[in-house]
């Protein structure tokens, strides 16, 4: 069946580095969506990615969509303390997402 | 904003209860989605359904159920809880394919 693997797992960066998670698919995706989850909370939608090779922005987060479709990445410019969390993407295939497993994110002041 | 509604936070619940987890959305969305999460298998899919009296299998149905007789309502049901059904619960709703917007979950232990 469909898969969506994230790496990495875990991130550990110094505040004001750069963070980048990676979301590969086992197929093609119609579309990507990334979410995030802090400590003790739910996910949050951030953004979705429908078109090949498209790029979107929002502030210091930088999200891409494969010209294939079936690989994206979420990076963040000089990370700050409130990007900790769990980041995760979620791909469209046939008719349901598929969630990452996730990246969790964590930023030392 | 779009709210969704999870009845309870935390829940303690004894092997072989029967256990109803409720989740309610106010903004008329079609689509309701029942979530896992356990560490390191990220979330996983239940059940979800598209429309009112409507449901699909996800991924892990077994040893749920659900119910949808409102469209604002979509029910989880553990006909009999068991130790391996201790986890977070997360409810989920959205408009077609956008975004989904989930309830704060309820973290479920079963003794």
């Amino acid at each position: 069946g469909q898969q969506v693997m994230q790496i990495p797992q875990y991130q550990h960066v110094q505040e004001g580095e750069d963070f980048t998670t990676y979301c590969n698919s086992s197929t093609t995706l119609s579309n990507i969506q990334w979410y995030k989850q802090r400590p003790g909370g739910h996910p949050v939608f951030l953004i979705q990615l429908v078109k090949s090779g498209e790029v979107k922005k929002q502030k210091r987060l930088t999200f891409q969509f494969g010209e294939a479709k079936k690989n994206s990445s979420l990076h963040i410019t000089a990370t700050q303390t409130t990007d900790v969390g769990t980041y995760f993407c979620a791909g469209k295939g046939t008719y349901k997402y598929i969630f990452g497993t996730g990246t969790r994110l964590k930023v030392l002041a | 904003d779009v709210k969704v509604t999870q009845s309870s936070r935390y829940l303690v619940k004894r092997t072989g209860e029967k256990v109803f987890l409720e989740c309610v959305q106010d903004m008329d969305h079609e689509n309701m989605f029942w979530y896992r999460q356990d560490p390191g298998l990220g979330l996983r899919l239940i059940y979800f359904s598209y429309d009112v009296k409507m449901k699909e299998k996800g991924d892990i149905p077994e040893g749920y159920s659900v119910s949808r007789e409102k469209k604002e309502r979509f029910s989880l049901i553990l006909e009999s809880a068991s130790t391996n059904q201790t986890s977070m619960y997360l409810c989920a709703s959205s408009l077609a394919s956008y975004g989904y917007t989930f309830g704060s979950g309820t973290r479920l232990t079963v003794v």
